[in-house]
């Protein structure tokens, strides 16, 4: 299994492009994730999914949406970036059991000048 | 809401030393604990987990865990660090329920001294 998959690894944006952060999970995960992690704030939840069609927003999610037309892929797309949207944005995924445990995927590191 | 606190930002060690790494939460029903960490350049990896029985819990290259209830601690334990564990750890709860969602404390960055 390759487990959590992020691609780009690095992107460098100008204010105003838009982006699609792609993440893939091949363990059938019902439960994905978006965080973004910034230096000395650890990890904030900006979107997270229960399954294929249902989303929700976690405690950041201004400026950024996603899509879950499969169990294997949860797109973040940030539409008008902005310099406040550096960061580094992980992808997790779970399966809803006794075990509860996220596996994180590499990483986007993403730059808005 | 859910809350975790991380009193140590930045933790510097020679190795051999003992480590100890403060996580504090604050949610009143059953919760699951969790310690993650993250190595230079890399993703987060699960440490250790804690959702019931024994509150020592044991993780993956040395470290253990107690989980406190009365003091809503989740304090990380290592009795002899390495260069090599040399990362940022992050503490993290969940309060259960339908979505599993993490909440994670600051970190703190550990840099171990050889």
């Amino acid at each position: 299994n390759a487990g959590v998959t992020q691609t780009p690894k690095f992107r460098i944006l100008k204010i105003g492009q838009s982006m699609t952060l792609q993440c893939t999970q091949d363990m059938n995960h019902n439960y994905m994730y978006w965080y973004r992690q910034d230096p000395g704030m650890g990890l904030k939840l900006i979107y997270y999914s229960v399954g294929a069609g249902i989303t929700d927003k976690g405690e950041v999610p201004n400026g950024y949406n996603v899509s879950r037309s499969t169990t294997e892929d949860f797109p973040l797309r940030l539409e008008l970036a902005a310099p406040s949207q550096t960061s580094v944005y992980f992808c997790a995924s779970s399966y809803l059991s006794d075990s509860y445990e996220q596996y994180f995927g590499p990483g986007t590191r993403l730059t808005v000048t | 809401a859910q809350s975790v606190s991380q009193h140590n930002h930045h933790v510097i060690l020679s190795e051999a030393a003992s480590l100890e790494l403060g996580c504090n939460y604050s949610y009143g029903g059953t919760v699951n604990l969790f310690w993650y960490v993250q190595y230079p350049g890399q993703h987060l990896q699960l440490l250790l987990k804690y959702f019931s029985g024994d509150p020592l819990v044991k993780g993956i290259k040395g470290f253990e865990a107690e989980f406190i209830k009365s003091k809503f601690s989740f304090n990380l334990r290592k009795p002899s660090v390495q260069w090599s564990d040399t990362a940022e750890y992050f503490c993290a709860v969940n309060g259960g329920g339908a979505t599993n969602k993490l909440i994670f404390g600051t970190g703190t960055l550990l840099a171990v001294q050889p």
